[in-house]
């Protein structure tokens, strides 16, 4: 199987904290795993780029200093997103890329809400 | 720039009914189209994924075809359940390793029973 998962499903914070999401493959290894943000009806918006061992690649206008991406290893990649914000509350889901073919696989997603 | 579109933001049929969502791109000329299932609250299902050099694909109960000169995929499912209800995502690649998918904002798909 390819299962990737993400951690905390749902998490509700105060506006100007920092929040952590863990995304790890579980039984695969992954050298590039993608962020997307989705926002109700709307389609999923690519954030970011993650390739273990090395810098994000951001898409233009995220700000890589608000939304801070580490793939520590070839199955984890974390987004903390800095000093967070109400217009920050949004579905954050990533995906990670299993062998050579480019197929994706996402995580089930993470609902963020910045009170 | 690129762009891709799913007609109908919402798209409502009896059970027993084939339903067919449309996808549409401009700008762009993908190495394959991928078809996902998304419930609410959840993260994509991959469904199916079909190449540029392939006119059509079947799995079960669905099939997707693919158009590259009139830029267009179609996605149909046959004999629809009140379990298919959901929202259907495409998605377009390219081979490029480590690329990712551009998505159309989703069909949201009901099945009456």
């Amino acid at each position: 199987g390819a299962v990737v998962s993400q951690h905390p499903s749902r998490v509700i914070c105060k506006s100007g904290t920092s929040v952590k999401i863990e995304c790890r493959s579980l039984d695969f290894q992954a050298t590039t795993m993608f962020w997307y943000r989705q926002f109700p009806k709307q389609s999923l918006m690519l954030m970011a780029t993650s390739n273990e061992g090395s810098k994000a690649t951001y898409e233009q206008g995220v700000e890589k200093d608000k939304f801070l991406i580490n793939h520590a290893s070839l199955t984890l990649s974390t987004l903390t997103v800095t000093s967070a914000h109400p217009e920050d509350s949004s579905f954050y889901i990533c995906s990670a890329i299993k062998g050579g073919d480019n197929e994706q696989f996402f995580g089930p997603g993470t609902r963020l809400t910045v009170l | 720039s690129q762009k891709i579109e799913q007609n109908s933001e919402a798209l409502n049929i009896q059970e027993g009914k084939t339903a067919t969502l449309t996808c549409n791109y401009t700008n762009y000329s993908p190495a394959y189209l991928q078809w996902y299932r998304q419930d609410p609250g959840r993260g994509p299902v991959f469904l199916l994924l079909i190449r540029e050099n392939e006119k059509e694909k079947r799995k079960e109960r669905l099939k997707v075809t693919f158009d590259t000169t009139l830029k267009q995929s179609l996605f149909h499912i046959t004999a629809s359940q009140p379990a298919d209800s959901a929202t259907y995502l495409c998605a377009l690649g390219e081979d490029q390793a480590g690329t990712a998918l551009i998505f159309g904002k989703g069909t949201t798909l009901s099945v009456s029973s």
